[in-house]
């Protein structure tokens, strides 16, 4: 059974980091084939792609938001982790962390997590 | 960046009709294009990828046609459960992914 879970803040001060965790169970990021991605979605509005990271450890990321993203994983733990810098209330979204397995697209989400950006 | 275009941005329409929902890609993407359905306060699943390959589980009245940009999400007889957004997604791992910006669908 594959499930994922974020967590992370609730609640984060504008121009501060958010570290976001995936842990995950169900599957091996080691395994060909296998990614994470992280996506976003701001209340009332569009989803919208972050991150990803595959089994060979390499890394992709929206071009829009590349000098603010650190996608990394543990294998070991099951885990990805996200990290934002800079933070503003336009990131105030909840944040996706969901499986893809090559050609075949987000096959299972975690339930994601709201992250208000606020002072 | 390639960029997902959905049409419409909404729709209604009745029980047990054929609903059709595009997304146009402003460049080939081949058959790298996944639907997803997703309800209010839920994260999204996925319903079609590789364009026309029905996810487990996932209702037979849902489909998936077309290939390089031009590519359509077929509900072929609605039913009140399908109340949702619908999103397309051209997907790969190098490098970008993209969704389209969602089509709410109601009910008449």
């Amino acid at each position: 059974q594959v499930t994922l879970r974020e967590s992370g803040p609730a609640l984060v001060k504008p121009t501060q980091t958010l570290t976001l965790t995936c842990t995950f169970s169900g599957f091996s990021l080691s395994t060909g084939g296998m990614c994470v991605s992280w996506i976003r979605q701001p209340p009332g509005k569009a989803l919208e792609w972050l991150a990803l990271i595959d089994w060979d450890d390499d890394k992709y990321y929206s071009t829009s938001l590349k000098t603010r993203l650190t996608i990394s994983k543990d294998t070991s733990k099951n885990q990805v982790v996200l990290t934002m810098t800079n933070m503003d209330p336009v990131d105030t979204a909840t944040y996706y962390c969901a499986r893809l397995r090559e050609g075949s697209g987000n096959d299972y989400w975690g339930q994601g997590i709201l992250v208000t950006v606020s002072s | 960046d390639i960029q997902m275009t959905q049409s419409p941005s909404s729709l209604s329409a009745s029980v047990g009709d054929r609903v059709t929902i595009t997304c146009r890609a402003s460049q080939d993407i081949r058959n790298y294009l996944a639907w997803y359905q997703q309800k209010p306060g839920k994260a999204p699943k996925l319903l079609i990828y590789a364009a026309i390959t029905l996810e487990s589980g996932v209702p037979s009245r849902f489909s998936g046609s077309g290939s390089g940009t031009d590519f359509t999400l077929t509900i072929s007889s609605l039913q009140p459960e399908d109340v949702a957004t619908y999103y397309c997604q051209k997907y790969d791992s190098a490098p970008q992914i993209t969704f389209g910006q969602g089509t709410r669908l109601e009910i008449k």
